[in-house]
Order: structure tokens, then C-alpha cells, then sequence
């Protein structure tokens, strides 16, 4: 059974940082693309980043470019987001999600979330 | 503002026939990119619906349909049953000269009367 559980999640102050992680189980992580994908306070979803099985693609939303970074290790079955200079608009509940195939496809399976909240 | 356009809300009584669109433009669904449909019930993660624009994956019933034509796509619901009530969301996938993304539309709100 596929299993995506997310955590790193909390109260951040403005401009500070946070890193999120995402443990994978139930399937061979390395041949999969995974995504990030989050969901603001009574909002709809907006992809954040994907990354190819190998980190040779990976792709972000124009509003984190420069701010976050996706990463995985293949070996611990972990998806990796280092956020940066958070901000207020950044609050949301944020999904780990996995491709069918690569970073084009459908995201299959999604985790349950871990909710960031930027307040001062 | 999405990439990808939907109505905000649908409706219809139990038993009936529904609609969502999603509407897209030559960066994305017009440029070939397959389009995906999730399902998010209140307060649980999006369950995917439809994929490839038509698929679906074991274990969703045949009264979900998907559909692609030009720069649009389409989610049909049959037989509406009151379990279907949820927010439904269309995937694609975007490539411009500002780079490729993922993309989702707004989001369409759907209530069984």
C-alpha cells in the first residue's frame, strides 16, 4: 500500500525558514517523480514543485521560485521542501503527492498534509 | 487567477446528469498535455478521479467520465449521488517561455440538491 506521510509543518515567523519532509512506503520511491502541493485556508490547490526519480527536472510555481527548494534522497525514501523567507501567503496545508511516471504525469497518490502557518 | 479555468460551483438533483469544464489555452491542454481530474471530499486529501483525459484509475465508478477537445476538457458525472458532493479540480500540465509547470484549475464546487 502506497503511504505518503508529510511532516515538518508549525508556526513560523515572516521571513524565517521551515523544511518539510515526506516519508514514502508502499512502493519503489526511485522510479517515481514526486510533487508538492499545497492549499491555502478554504482555498484550491496550487502545485508548488516537482522533481524527477533522479533530481535531473525539477520545476517551481513562480510564487516560490527562488525561495524554496525541492530535493529527495533516494536512499531514505524522502521528499524534501526548504522553504525560505516565508511569507503571510505561503500559509496552507501542504501535500506530498506522487507521479504515476515522471514529472509529467498524473499524482496518483497524495499525502494527508502538514499545515504551515507564517504569522507573526 | 488559474492557468486552467472551471466554474466556480455546479449543482443537480440525485440522479441527474452534471458537467464541469476546464478550460485551458495553447500553452497547455491545446499543446497536447493530458488532462487530469481530482476529487476532494470535505476535509481529506484530493483522490485522483480521471487521468490521460479519460481513464480511470481502479476502483472509480463508470459514472465518472473525462473527456479532452482543443483547448478544453470536461468531467461528466452520471446517476449523481449524494456522496459525490465534493470540489473537483482539473490538472495539466504548462510549457511557455517563462518555463513548465504543473497547473490546476480554481476548482468547481459540487452540490447535490
Amino acid at each position: 500500500e502506497v503511504q505518503l506521510v508529510e511532516s515538518g509543518g508549525g508556526l513560523v515567523q515572516p521571513g524565517r525558514s521551515l523544511r518539510l519532509s515526506c516519508a514514502a512506503s508502499g512502493f519503489t520511491f526511485d522510479d517515481y517523480a514526486m510533487h508538492w502541493v499545497r492549499q491555502a485556508p478554504g482555498k484550491g490547490l496550487e502545485w508548488v514543485s516537482g522533481i524527477s526519480w533522479n533530481s535531473g527536472s525539477i520545476g517551481y510555481a513562480d510564487s516560490v521560485k527562488g525561495r524554496f527548494t525541492i530535493s529527495r534522497d533516494n536512499a531514505k525514501n524522502s521528499l524534501y521542501l526548504q522553504m525560505n523567507s516565508l511569507r503571510a501567503e505561503d500559509t496552507a496545508l501542504y501535500y506530498c503527492a506522487k507521479a504515476s511516471y515522471d514529472i509529467l504525469t498524473e499524482l496518483g497518490y497524495w499525502g494527508q498534509g502538514t499545515l504551515v502557518t507564517v504569522s507573526s | 487567477q488559474s492557468v486552467l479555468t472551471q466554474p466556480p460551483s455546479v449543482s443537480g438533483a440525485p440522479g441527474q446528469r452534471v458537467t464541469i469544464s476546464c478550460t485551458g489555452s495553447s500553452s497547455n491542454i491545446g499543446a497536447g498535455y493530458d488532462v487530469h481530474w481530482y476529487q476532494q471530499l470535505p476535509g481529506t486529501a484530493p483522490k485522483l478521479l480521471i487521468y490521460g483525459n479519460s481513464n480511470r484509475p481502479s476502483g472509480v465508478p463508470d459514472r465518472f467520465s473525462g473527456s479532452k477537445s482543443g483547448t478544453s476538457a470536461s468531467l461528466a458525472i452520471t446517476g449523481l449521488q449524494a456522496e459525490d458532493e465534493a470540489d473537483y479540480y482539473c490538472q495539466s500540465y504548462d510549457s511557455s517561455l517563462s518555463g513548465s509547470k504543473v497547473v490546476f484549475g480554481g476548482g468547481t464546487k459540487l452540490t447535490v440538491l
